[in-house]
This record gives structure tokens, sequence and C-alpha cells, in this order.
């Protein structure tokens, strides 16, 4: 089994910077993603880590642990369109398939 | 250009009605994937397959079947036994290759509600 934890909610300033946590504790993993998914629509995908350390992708970074179960996404000069729920996923053994779990989502509410 | 379409939009089911939601894909993936989303709840894995003709039960299958006898098709059937079907469902492809390691790529969705 697995358990995924991220906040329920977070909120930022226009402009500012916000890091976004999910923690894990599963057997076999195989990797983590993060999504964003604005409300009503269809999750796309963000960045994947299989590795430790951080991986940069514009205003996007992704960073992970594995001895700590433990993932951030960070959001640098945060903008109006960056309000989205921000989905962790990780990647476990189970029954020989390694289907991508989802965490519950973390909701991120951009103020001007 | 390619992607992944669920229909419809929108449906509504009566009590002890079986409904079917559509999901085609034309990006030549071999994965596709059922999730269900509630409010606070993330996705939740209904069903996947791998190829064609063969599936496997996600965590929440009860009340769901699917079929997968062509590539691009993945319908999911939501059965009268399914006792709280209200809610955003959501299809997925992937390559096939290493499902682990791959991204999904969802479709629009399918908001399903009881009358």
């Amino acid at each position: 089994g697995q358990n995924i934890d991220q906040p329920t909610e977070m909120t930022a300033t226009e402009g500012a910077i916000v890091q976004i946590n999910c923690t894990y504790q599963t057997s076999g993993f195989n990797g983590l993603f993060w999504y964003q998914q604005h409300a009503g629509e269809a999750p796309t995908f963000l960045s994947y880590n299989v590795l430790d350390g951080l991986e940069e992708k514009g205003r996007f970074s992704s960073f992970l642990s594995r001895s700590k179960g433990y993932s951030y996404l960070l959001l640098k000069e945060l903008q109006m369109k960056d309000s989205a729920s921000y989905l962790c996923a990780v990647s476990h053994a189970s029954g020989g398939s390694y289907i991508p779990t989802f965490g519950r989502g973390t909701s991120l509410i951009v103020h001007p | 250009d390619g992607g992944i379409t669920q229909s419809p939009k929108y449906l509504f089911r009566k009590e002890g009605q079986n409904v079917t939601l559509s999901c085609e894909q034309n990006l030549n993936h071999d994965a596709m994937y059922w999730y269900r989303q509630d409010p606070g709840q993330g996705l939740r894995l209904i069903y996947y397959s791998q190829i064609v003709n063969d599936f496997q039960k996600g965590d929440i299958a009860e009340g769901y079947s699917v079929s997968r006898e062509k590539k691009e098709s993945f319908p999911l059937t939501v059965t009268s036994a399914q006792k709280n079907p209200t809610a955003f469902y959501l299809c997925a492809s992937s390559i096939g290759e290493n499902p682990a390691r791959e991204t999904q790529y969802f479709g629009p969705g399918t908001r399903l509600l009881v009358l």
C-alpha cells in the first residue's frame, strides 16, 4: 500500500514564489509526477522525477528526495493563471504494473 | 491534431440504469486508463489497459466495466451496481512501453450526474 500527502489548499501573491510539498510512503518506488489541473479541466503534465535532486523547467521546478519520501513543486514569479490544483502522483509496484497513484491535490489560489 | 476525446461532456443517469462513457485516442498509445475524481479526493484508478483485449482492475473497479476491442477506444460502463456514480470521469493514455515512467495524456472528462 501507499500513502501520499499534500496540503489541501495554499494561497500566494502574484509575483511571489510558492512551494507545494508532497510526502509519500510506498513500496517499489519508481518515480514521481506533478500535474496541473485547472477547475473542470483535464490534468496536464508538469514534471517527472525518478532520481534525487532538482529538475528545473522555466518558472516551475520539482525536487525529489527518495530517502525522505519527499518532493516539492516550486513555482516562481506567480501569475494569476497559476491558480489551479497541483497533483502529486507516485509510481509504485502494484501487482507487477507500476501505475501511478495520485494524491488528493493542492488547490493553489494566486491573488493580486 | 492528436489527442484524447471523451463524450459526452455531461451525462445524466437514472437510478438503475447503465451508462457508457466514450474515450477515443489517436495518439497510437498502447496504455489507457480510467479515473474517477470526486471533490477533495484526487484521481482514483478504476481500470487500465496496457494492450488490446486485456485490462486490469484498479483501486475502485466495483460497479464498473470496460472493454478494449480496439487500440483507439476504451469505453467505460457505469453499471447500476455503482451506488454513488456522481463524479468527474477522466480517461487518459500513455505510450505503454513503461507506464510507471510515462506522461499520461488526459481527455477533457465527462461529468456524470444521477437524477
